[in-house]
């Protein structure tokens, strides 16, 4: 079967670094997503990663190793806004997107 | 950015009532569009696809017949939830793909069935 992990939920300080993971077994691979989600409402396109390596975008950035079946998302200088829950996707080989059930990330100050 | 417009954002409907969810791509043309389900504190539960043009396909276990989508343009899909129950109560999120990297997702609508 498709799986995604990720922890259900982390805390961190503000102005401090977090490293979200997430793994996957999936039937193909065409790339993997971070969403953020706040509660409430829907989610928001933050990276995409489909070769290895990193992306940076501002403070956050996103790793994928495909060999691994592997992902980080960082997140840099932690600010309150930032409390949200973090979804992890893949697009398998049909080009459907599999979700993990998400990080909820808390920010404490 | 693309832009996905989703209305209403919120519906309260008594129990055996439908309820129509709408679906608009803003700046671009969609000839897909996903339906998600999500309830709280879980992830989103991937409910049907929408083809313009042809008939939604549907995930294993959704019924058909309870969720009735339509995509009649480039532009616009819905979905209705025909004689909703409380165990319907939950929020409902479409998302249309631009290109194959990135998903716009609409502002989703919370449904209440009383």
């Amino acid at each position: 079967g498709q799986n995604i992990d990720q922890p259900t939920e982390m805390t961190a300080t503000e102005g401090a670094i977090v490293q979200i993971n997430c793994t996957y077994q999936t039937s193909g691979f065409n790339g993997l997503f971070w969403y953020q989600q706040h509660a409430g409402e829907a989610p928001t396109f933050l990276s995409y990663n489909v070769l290895d390596g990193l992306e940076e975008k501002g403070r956050f950035s996103s790793f994928l190793s495909r060999s691994k079946g592997y992902s980080y998302l960082l997140l840099k200088e932690l600010q309150m806004k930032d409390s949200a829950s973090y979804l992890c996707a893949v697009k398998d080989s049909n080009y459907q997107l599999i979700w993990g059930a998400g990080t909820k990330l808390i920010i404490k100050p | 950015g693309a832009v996905v417009s989703q209305h209403p954002s919120w519906v309260i409907c008594k129990s055996g009532t439908s309820v129509k969810i709408e679906c608009r791509s803003l700046d671009f043309q969609a000839t897909t569009m996903f339906w998600y389900r999500q309830f709280p504190k879980q992830s989103l539960m991937l409910m049907a696809t929408s083809n313009e043009g042809s008939k939604a396909t549907y995930e294993q276990g959704v019924e058909k017949d309870k969720f009735l989508i339509n995509h009649a343009s480039l532009t616009l899909s819905t979905l209705t939830v025909t004689s909703a129950h409380p165990e319907d109560s939950s929020f409902y999120i479409c998302s249309a793909p631009l290109g194959d990297t990135e998903a716009f997702f609409g502002q989703g609508t919370r449904l209440t069935v009383v």
